[in-house]
């Protein structure tokens, strides 16, 4: 059981360039989030999921998409990247929305753009 | 106001201390709170659940006070290992029902 799988593990972008990060689960978790995270600081909710064919904006939102076409992928879309977005990314994914649900963290993908 | 606050440490402390960390939350309609642990900016991992009436783990309490809208943790006889970012979390229906996390406090546990 591999859990919630992100890739790349690192990626290096020049400004301008787009990339799409890659989240797959196989919990057959209906919730699915995108957050990031800036050096010393918390975890920021970019976009999340409720299910395939719904999603939502988060926190911070802006600079990025995303799509949720089947239960098991996510993927982050990052178009005409800024420095502003050199961070940690982390994909997690929940079993359900209700009390005392758990989030299940992927590895993390670690952007550097410049 | 920030919805999950935390103290953001640094806690140095030796082994064999016991320590506290407290965290405050606005929501007052929230109502799954948890206890995440987070080492070298790798992905947070689930340290506990805080439940209503508190709980413990090994060395690790957790306690809820509802009418006061904090939760804490405290960690008996620290290890070494037990050096890490803690992370508050708690859900939120700013976002739907979503789960916010605190900035953290920092733990070193010295020898």
């Amino acid at each position: 059981n591999a859990g919630v799988t992100q890739t790349p593990k690192f990626r290096i972008l020049k400004i301008g360039q787009s990339m799409t990060l890659q989240c797959t689960q196989d919990m057959n978790h209906n919730y699915m989030y995108w957050y990031r995270q800036d050096p010393g600081m918390g975890l920021k909710l970019i976009y999340y999921s409720v299910g395939a064919g719904i999603t939502d904006k988060g926190e911070v939102p802006n600079g990025y998409n995303v799509s949720r076409s089947t239960t098991e992928d996510f993927p982050l879309r990052l178009e005409l990247a800024a420095p502003s977005q050199t961070s940690v990314y982390f994909c997690a994914s929940m079993a359900r929305g209700g009390v005392g649900s758990p989030l299940h963290f992927g590895n993390g993908t670690r952007l550097t753009v410049t | 106001r920030k919805e999950v606050e935390q103290d953001p440490g640094p806690f140095n402390v030796p082994e064999g201390a016991t320590v506290a960390f407290n965290c405050t939350y606005s929501n007052s309609a929230s109502q799954s709170f948890f206890w995440y642990r987070q080492d070298c900016r790798k992905e947070p991992k689930l340290l506990m659940s805080v439940y209503s009436s508190g709980n413990e783990d090994g060395r690790f309490t957790a306690q809820l006070n509802r009418a006061s809208q904090y939760i804490s943790l405290l960690i008996r006889d620290s290890k070494l290992s037990d050096s890490a970012t803690y992370l508050c979390v708690v859900n939120s229906y700013v976002y739907g029902n979503k789960l916010v996390f605190g900035a953290g406090t920092i733990l070193r546990v010295k020898s």
